[in-house]
């Protein structure tokens, strides 16, 4: 069946160093992918997201890489910050009839000072 | 300011009873999901509905039930059949025409049963 996984279940990365979190999908037809941020005890934010006919797409310091070949997709973060530690998930969209949303199971940012 | 509230934040519940959990919208969406959280694990879908008085189930819809009265509001009820009630609750809603994926989600509802 369909799923999203991640690679890594937890990231540490030095305060100021990029951060690259990776993410493995396996339905080829999902339309959108999407990246979200969890903090401790809220609900998940928005960040960024890809459309599946793109392969990159910039925001305020995050990159989105999709390779649909290999069926991956990646989040880097430009020089991080302590508040962007949290878990960040992906997403996949599968589009037709009733829009849902597939999530992986997270990966933890630890921001070392 | 637009948003998603949830309520409550935290409930105890004892086995055996049926316990409500509260989602409202003001951003005028029309689709509303709500997820179950685990520790340590992602986001599963149990319902969602994309207009008022239709919902489909998700992923693990077993022992949950949902209404969609109004646009704004899709109160998810944790019944004594789910058998494994104790999660993080988190309700969800989304534009449906130009929809790319981007969900909007209140804080979250703790539930513990004892």
């Amino acid at each position: 069946g369909e799923s999203v996984g991640l690679h890594l279940p937890t990231l540490s990365v030095q305060e100021g160093d990029n951060s690259i979190i990776n993410c493995a999908y396996s339905n080829s037809a999902s339309d959108y992918f999407i990246w979200y941020k969890q903090e401790s005890g809220k609900g998940p934010q928005f960040i960024i997201d890809i459309r599946s006919n793109m392969d990159k797409r910039q925001g305020q310091r995050v990159t989105v890489l999709l390779n649909k070949t290999v069926k991956h997709l990646s989040l880097q973060i430009a020089a991080t910050q302590p508040g962007d530690s949290a878990v960040y998930f992906c997403a996949e969209n599968t589009a037709g009839g009733y829009q849902k949303v597939t999530f992986g199971t997270g990966t933890k940012l630890q921001v070392i000072p | 300011d637009g948003g998603i509230t949830q309520s409550p934040k935290y409930l105890f519940r004892k086995e055996g009873q049926n316990v409500t959990l509260s989602c409202e919208q003001n951003l005028n969406h029309d689709a509303m999901y709500w997820y179950r959280q685990d520790p340590g694990q992602g986001l599963r879908l149990i319902y969602y509905s994309q207009i008022v008085n239709d919902f489909q189930k998700g992923d693990i819809a077993e022992g949950y039930s949902v209404s969609r009265e109004k646009k704004e509001s899709f109160p998810l009820t944790v019944t004594s059949a789910q058998k494994n009630p104790t999660a993080f609750y988190l309700c969800a809603s989304s534009k449906v025409q130009g929809y790319t994926g981007e969900l909007f989600f209140g804080e979250g509802s703790r539930l513990t049963v004892l």
